[in-house]
């Protein structure tokens, strides 16, 4: 029961550099999100796609893209790393119900020096 | 003013009391409500839905109270293993999908 799938677990990075984040998901969920959690702040959604071939702003959105690149996979790309980005990464999928739970992958530990 | 806000704790119990958590939301159009557990460096995972007439799931209770925009947890007869973050979660009306998660309120359960 692979459920969500992300990595990598863990990353270094220099303040500047890019990275991508992926994640994919096998239950056949339409939702996939992307949030960030920090000491304090709960999570915070970053970018979520409702169903393939869309996506939208959350709440944190700056210093962040995202590809929905078909209905199992959802990336999120730092095209220029800062510090403020240190964070814990967590991809999530959902249904199409406002109701329905969201599945977590594991997390990525990402930390920009 | 946060849009859900939970007290942090943490709350220091021990096995067998009974602990509640309180969660207070600002969006009075809010329509689902969900409590999630996470343990220490791990992913959020569904405790429980919440749903306006109350409901139970062995030791865990849940309470909507709409008027005061507020939602609880009851945990019965704690165990080591409830020790987590509970995170009380809220799906605005507007949209449907961007649910927003309080911070958590940390429990320890002590033997």
């Amino acid at each position: 029961n692979a459920g969500v799938t992300q990595t990598p677990k863990f990353q270094v990075l220099k303040t500047g550099q890019s990275m991508t984040l992926q994640c994919a998901q096998d239950m056949n969920h339409n939702s996939m999100y992307w949030y960030r959690q920090d000491p304090g702040m709960g999570l915070r959604l970053i970018y979520y796609s409702a169903s393939e071939g869309t996506t939208d702003k959350g709440e944190v959105p700056n210093g962040y893209n995202v590809s929905r690149l078909n209905k199992r996979e959802f990336s999120l790309r730092l095209e220029s790393a800062a510090p403020s980005q240190t964070s814990v990464y967590f991809c999530a999928s959902g249904g199409t119900a406002t109701n329905e739970k969201l599945f977590f992958g594991s997390g990525t530990q990402l930390s920009v020096l | 003013r946060k849009e859900v806000e939970q007290d942090p704790g943490p709350f220091n119990v021990p096995e067998g009391a009974t602990v509640a958590f309180n969660c207070t939301y600002s969006n009075s159009a809010s329509q689902s409500f969900f409590w999630y557990r996470q343990d220490c460096r791990k992913e959020p995972k569904l405790l429980m839905s919440v749903y306006s007439s109350g409901n139970e799931d062995g030791r865990f209770t849940a309470q909507l109270n709409r008027a005061s925009q507020y939602i609880s947890l009851l945990i019965r007869d704690s165990k080591l293993s409830d020790s987590a973050t509970y995170l009380c979660v809220v799906n605005p009306n507007t949209g449907g999908f961007k649910t927003i998660f309080g911070a958590g309120t940390r429990l320890f359960v002590k033997a």
